[in-house]
C-alpha cells in the first residue's frame, strides 16, 4: 500500500485531455512539493514535473501540474500515442523522514 | 552529459549480502544528493535510501533500515549501497539516481530526481 494514492489506470483518446490524481496527507503533499515521473516500458523513469508545476527543460507544455491541499494532479492535454506510459507522483514525507512515491497510474491511449 | 552506471547486482542468498556501486560522470558529484530507488518486477517505484553531497546525512526507508548502508566516495565519483540480511522482498531493479537541485533542501531529497541509471537487477533466492 503506497503512502500516496493514485488510480491504477487512466485512458484517453488522441487529442483528449487527461488528468491523473495523487492523494496524500498533511505530512507529505500537504506540507511539501510534488513531483511527477513518466516511465515508458522497459526504461528508467523521467522527471516530468517538480515543485508542483515546474517543467524540466524538454518537457512539452502539454504537461502541467497542480496541487491543492493534500492532493495533486498531472494534466496531459493533446494526448498522443507516445504518452502511453506509467506515471508516478512523489513528495517528501515529514513523518517518515523520506520521500514517498505513489503506486503509479498506467495511462492507455485508445 | 550525465551518466550513472550501476554494477554489483546479481543473485544473492537469503540472509546474504550484496554491494551495489554506481559510477557517476558529467556533473560535480559532491554537489548533489544521490539516491537509490528500486522497482520490484511488475511493481511501482520504491525509494530506498539517500545521501547528502558530503556524505554526512543519510536517509533510509523503513523497509531497509538496519540492513542497508548507503555511502559515497567523492574522490571516485562513486555511490554505494551495502545490502545485508537479504530478503526475497529485496528482489528488484535498483536505480542509482541524482537529485535535481544542487545541495537540495531536505524536503525535496529523493523526490526530485533528474537523472537515473539504467538499473541493476538484484535477485534474492536460494
Amino acid at each position: 500500500q503506497s503512502v500516496l494514492t493514485q488510480p491504477a489506470s487512466a485512458s484517453g483518446t488522441p487529442g483528449q485531455r487527461v488528468t491523473i490524481s495523487c492523494s496524500g496527507s498533511r505530512s507529505n503533499i500537504g506540507s511539501n512539493t510534488v513531483s511527477w515521473y513518466q516511465q515508458l516500458p522497459g526504461t528508467a523513469p523521467k522527471l516530468l514535473m517538480y515543485g508542483n508545476n515546474d517543467r524540466p527543460s524538454g518537457v512539452p507544455d502539454r504537461f502541467s501540474g497542480s496541487k491543492s491541499g493534500t492532493s495533486a494532479s498531472l494534466a496531459i492535454s493533446g494526448l498522443q500515442s507516445e504518452d502511453e506510459a506509467d506515471y508516478y507522483c512523489a513528495s517528501w514525507d515529514d513523518s517518515l523522514n523520506g520521500p514517498v512515491f505513489g503506486g503509479g497510474t498506467r495511462l492507455t491511449v485508445l | 552529459e550525465v551518466h550513472l552506471v550501476e554494477s554489483g547486482g546479481g543473485l544473492g542468498q537469503p540472509g546474504g549480502s550484496l554491494r551495489l556501486s554506481c559510477t557517476a560522470s558529467g556533473f560535480i558529484f559532491d554537489d548533489y544528493v544521490m539516491n537509490w530507488v528500486r522497482q520490484a518486477p511488475g511493481k511501482g517505484l520504491e525509494w530506498v535510501s539517500s545521501i547528502s553531497g558530503s556524505g554526512y546525512s543519510t536517509y533510509y526507508a523503513d523497509s531497509v533500515k538496519g540492513r542497508v548502508t548507503i555511502s559515497r566516495d567523492n574522490s571516485k565519483n562513486t555511490l554505494y549501497l551495502q545490502m545485508n540480511s537479504l530478503r526475497a522482498e529485496d528482489t528488484a531493479l535498483y536505480y542509482c539516481a541524482k537529485d535535481l537541485q544542487i545541495e537540495a533542501p531536505m524536503t525535496t531529497v529523493g523526490s526530485e530526481i533528474d537523472y537515473w541509471g539504467q538499473g541493476i537487477l538484484v535477485t534474492v533466492s536460494s
